[in-house]
């Protein structure tokens, strides 16, 4: 069975802070992970994946198969990233296509 | 850009009665997704849906849980005897093909908060 574990619940960062995320997941096989946001008040949506290996709204994150991490990083926070992230696993190949989320890190810029 | 929704955004029912919540997945996906969320606690996936049939099911999906795609647009998740701990918000998603292929996400909708008094 498939894990993903996010250790922090809140991390708070003034604008203009570098800010991580810790994604660490356990999975027997080839993982596709993935990142989702849900910033106030709207759905959770698609933030960037690792198959696509593209920087999203400055984001950037790197499978690394090693350590089983799939941290998400930003150089330079904005205040219109706070939101809560989710890291989530899909099992690649396996039937019915179901992702495992993490529990989720509130991330607050403040001013 | 197309989206999905989901109806009501707030249900509230009793233990042991019935409740269905609904969904409407964008137009050409073909794979259905529900999961929900207790306070508090992490997004679970429940059950996945293509080609009329469901695709995988969690130990959450027991007997009380029931999926059905009534038409060609609506998505339907129904609680037969509702339990306390059935309180939750409720997402549906959908998708155009497999994630596994490399290509396609879930798109999810703004979930149904159901509270079982």
């Amino acid at each position: 069975a498939q894990r993903v574990t996010q250790p922090e619940k809140l991390l708070s960062v003034f604008k203009g802070a570098p800010v991580e995320l810790k994604c660490n997941y356990s999975y027997s096989g080839s993982p596709e992970l993935f990142w989702y946001v849900q910033y106030s008040r709207q759905r959770l949506q698609l933030l960037l994946r690792h198959i696509s290996r593209e920087s999203i709204k400055g984001f950037t994150a790197d499978l690394n198969k090693g350590e089983t991490s799939f941290h998400l990083k930003k150089p330079f926070a904005q205040e219109e990233d706070s939101a809560m992230y989710y890291c989530a696993l899909n099992p690649l190949a396996a039937a019915g296509n179901k992702l495992t989320f993490g529990g989720g890190t509130r991330v607050l810029v403040k001013p | 850009e197309p989206e999905v929704t989901q109806t009501p955004s707030h249900q509230v029912t009793q233990m042991g009665q019935e409740v269905i919540l609904r969904c409407v997945p964008i137009s050409n996906h073909l794979y259905f997704y529900w999961y929900r969320q207790i306070l508090g606690q992490k997004v679970e996936f429940l059950v996945s849906f293509y080609n009329n049939e469901i695709s995988e099911k969690s130990e959450i999906f027991d007997d009380q849980f029931s999926v059905e795609r009534p038409d060609g647009s609506n998505f339907t998740l129904k609680i037969r005897s509702t339990k306390l701990e059935d309180s939750a918000m409720y997402f549906c998603a959908s998708s155009e093909g497999l994630a596994g292929l490399g290509t396609y996400e879930q798109y999810f909708g703004p979930g149904t908060r159901l509270t079982v008094t």
